[in-house]
């Protein structure tokens, strides 16, 4: 139980263009989703949690118009990168929080996004 | 605010041998614990996690952690490792109440030896 999916699991895109990550709770609700960052050999850094049918709340830092997240359902939510440019090549890796467990998260597999 | 240290950005250890990787966590009234592993190129799978209760929490894989609240320490441990342990571990703490964000810990390597 608790799986979490992420599609695509690799995506190689032009600069200037737009890409967007979903992710999926695959067997349990999730009314809270979180995205996250990951540069090679770091730790993971929080970009935004995703709340069913409301807006994303958006950490320190992180512009809201460049990473869009939508998270229109109880198992899906997608991010966006909009207008990706070569800094924003990196590994994001969504979560899912199951409702009970003391809000346990579970995670996906991780995007790889590289920008050329 | 919260903050997780992990001291230890990297333990080489040989294979069959005890591991322990360290974390401890700035105070709070109460606390939620975790261990992650995560495999290259993969995301991060929960190895354990303290929400209450005995201190002693048996995670997968062989892994245990202990709670202590005095020395605001998660260290996790398996007596004895394989090549197949070799990967990065992440402690992270729930931040309490309401929002469930993690704080995570800068990450361990583990590298087994054989």
């Amino acid at each position: 139980g608790a799986v979490v999916s992420q599609h695509p699991s690799w995506v190689i895109c032009k600069s200037g263009t737009s890409v967007k990550i979903e992710c999926r709770s695959l067997d349990f609700q999730a009314t809270t989703m979180f995205w996250y960052r990951q540069f090679p050999k770091q730790s993971l850094m929080l970009m935004a949690t995703s709340n069913e049918g409301s807006k994303a709340t958006y950490e320190q830092g992180v512009e809201k118009d460049k990473f869009l997240i939508n998270h229109a359902s109880l198992t899906l939510s997608t991010l966006t990168v909009t207008s990706a440019h070569p800094e924003d090549s990196s590994f994001y890796i969504c979560s899912a929080k199951s409702a009970g467990g003391g809000g346990t998260q579970y995670f996906g597999p991780g995007t790889r996004l590289t920008v050329l | 605010a919260q903050s997780v240290t992990q001291l230890d950005s990297q333990v080489p250890v040989f294979e069959e041998a005890p591991v322990e990787l360290r974390c401890n966590y700035s105070s709070s009234v109460s606390v939620y614990l975790f261990w992650y592993v995560q495999y290259p190129n993969q995301g991060l799978q929960l190895l354990l996690k303290y929400l209450s209760g005995s201190t002693l929490v048996k995670g997968i894989n062989g892994f245990e952690a202990e709670f202590n609240k005095s020395q605001t320490s998660f260290h996790l441990r398996k007596p004895s490792v394989h090549i197949s342990d070799t990967a990065e571990y992440f402690c992270a703490v729930s931040d309490l109440p309401g929002t469930y964000k993690y704080i995570f810990g800068t990450g361990t390597r583990l590298k087994v030896l054989a």
